[in-house]
């Protein structure tokens, strides 16, 4: 399974840009990116996934260069509600045959 | 209204007990999991299943057992020979592919004293 390295925490002020950047040097051919939220005793909720280039949803981009050794969360014009847990994945989400690892997270910390 | 139920939120149990974590999903998915989780740290992966009447292991499936006679039912047990069982499990389910994210329960935090 590809590993994922991730900043273990970031500060940011209301209405900032945030990037979340992931590094994944061993990504395969076949696996997606996919990034996760948490918030204390709760469940991981889905933000977003992508395969190359640019992905872009309501909530989120993820930006994810051509050598796709590494990808970057961005969230626009954050909120309080923002501070939380993000989550880096890579695998095979593609096919299913494989599980994913949540590794510890990069923890956002969104002051006023 | 669909989702995953895990009940009940809090658990406390005596140790040297064996005790089940009762998850189930209604949104028809293939795929079910089992996470652990400490505190401050991430999700460990336990056991999962792709289909009814399969199950894989995790990372960290000693001490731990499952069956998955149902699509809709993953129960997740804790054995007494799971040395350190205090801690957060959150069950997961998904569709498949292409649009394969997973879909979290609320999650039961497990206490043994």
């Amino acid at each position: 399974l590809a590993k994922t390295t991730q900043p273990i925490s970031m500060d940011s002020y209301e209405g900032q840009e945030v990037n979340i950047t992931c590094s994944h040097n061993n990504i395969a051919t076949n696996d997606y990116i996919t990034w996760y939220q948490q918030f204390p005793s709760q469940g991981p909720r889905f933000i977003i996934q992508g395969y190359k280039t640019k992905v872009t949803n309501e909530v989120a981009s993820l930006f994810i260069p051509a050598d796709r050794k590494s990808s970057t969360l961005s969230l626009p014009r954050v909120s309080l509600s923002d501070t939380a847990v993000y989550y880096c994945l890579v695998g095979d989400e593609g096919t299913g045959r494989r599980a994913l690892t949540f590794g510890s997270g990069t923890r956002l910390q969104v002051q006023p | 209204d669909g989702g995953i139920t895990q009940s009940p939120k809090y658990l406390f149990r005596k140790e040297g007990q064996n005790v089940t974590l009762s998850c189930e999903q209604n949104l028809n998915h293939d795929a079910m999991y089992w996470y652990r989780q400490d505190p401050g740290q991430g999700l460990r992966l336990i056991y999962y299943s792709q289909i009814v009447n399969d199950f894989q292991k995790g990372d960290i499936a000693e001490g731990y057992s499952v069956s998955r006679e149902k699509k809709e039912s993953f129960p997740l047990t804790v054995t007494s020979a799971q040395k350190n069982p205090t801690a957060f499990y959150l069950c997961a389910s998904r569709r498949g592919p292409p649009l394969s994210e997973q879909y979290f329960g609320p999650g039961t935090r497990l206490t043994v004293t």
